[in-house]
């Protein structure tokens, strides 16, 4: 089946720093990629949608600056959190979809702990 | 984007089949109803997902009520490796985003 790779899986940065964190599709080729957060016991919250080619679609309440994504090919999107602070530290996790009919697969998720 | 309602938690006991009950009434016709799981600290699990029919796969069986309003999912012999949340999601007809509730927390035990 379709598998997504996130990386790194686990990270610990100072505060101010940026960290970056990548999602493939290692066997598809995904237009679209979904980033999500998660707080400790809180459920998925959609943060953007990474489209292929073109700026992303962030929901509302999240600010563009400080998670930068790049989609620069079918099969790599990434999320940079800039100018990281404590209340950053969450989960992270990304998700694509093959094609339109097929579930949407998940990554493994990233924990980042900004120190 | 419709929204889905679930119990916030259920038991149930190993060996035995594990019913998860999901309401979706706004849900509008090209709209699918999907299922996924979360172990503690790791990416959602694609488990099955439908539109109209029922459908079954390895790990599930999906049951939707012919109005579409509400379904069911079962496991048909819970382990206690299926302990997580259970989450019911209907997907956009706009932009096709997975959206995720509360979900439901499954615990089997032994």
């Amino acid at each position: 089946g379709a598998v997504v790779s996130q990386h790194p899986s686990r990270v610990i940065c100072k505060s101010g720093t940026s960290v970056k964190i990548e999602c493939r599709s290692l066997d598809f080729q995904a237009t679209t990629m979904f980033w999500y957060r998660q707080f400790p016991k809180q459920s998925l919250m959609l943060m953007a949608t990474s489209n292929e080619g073109s700026k992303a679609t962030y929901e509302q309440g999240v600010e563009k600056d400080k998670f930068l994504i790049n989609h620069a090919s079918l099969t790599l999107s990434t999320l940079t959190v800039t100018s990281a602070h404590p209340e950053d530290s969450s989960f992270y996790i990304c998700s694509a979809r093959e094609s339109i009919g097929y579930g949407y697969t998940f990554g493994s998720g990233t924990r980042l702990t900004v120190v | 984007d419709a929204k889905t309602t679930q119990p916030p938690s259920m038991d149930c006991a190993e060996g035995r089949a594990a019913n998860l009950p999901c309401n979706h009434s706004t849900i509008s016709g090209n709209e699918y109803v999907y299922w996924y799981r979360q172990i503690h600290s790791q990416g959602p699990q694609y488990i099955i997902h439908g539109l109209k029919n029922n459908e079954t796969n390895e790990m599930a069986s999906l049951i939707i009520t012919e109005d579409r309003k509400s379904s069911t999912l079962i496991l048909p012999h819970a382990t206690l490796r299926d302990t997580a949340v259970y989450y019911c999601i209907v997907s956009s007809s706009n932009d096709y985003k997975l959206s995720f509730g509360a979900g439901t927390t499954v615990t089997v035990r032994a």
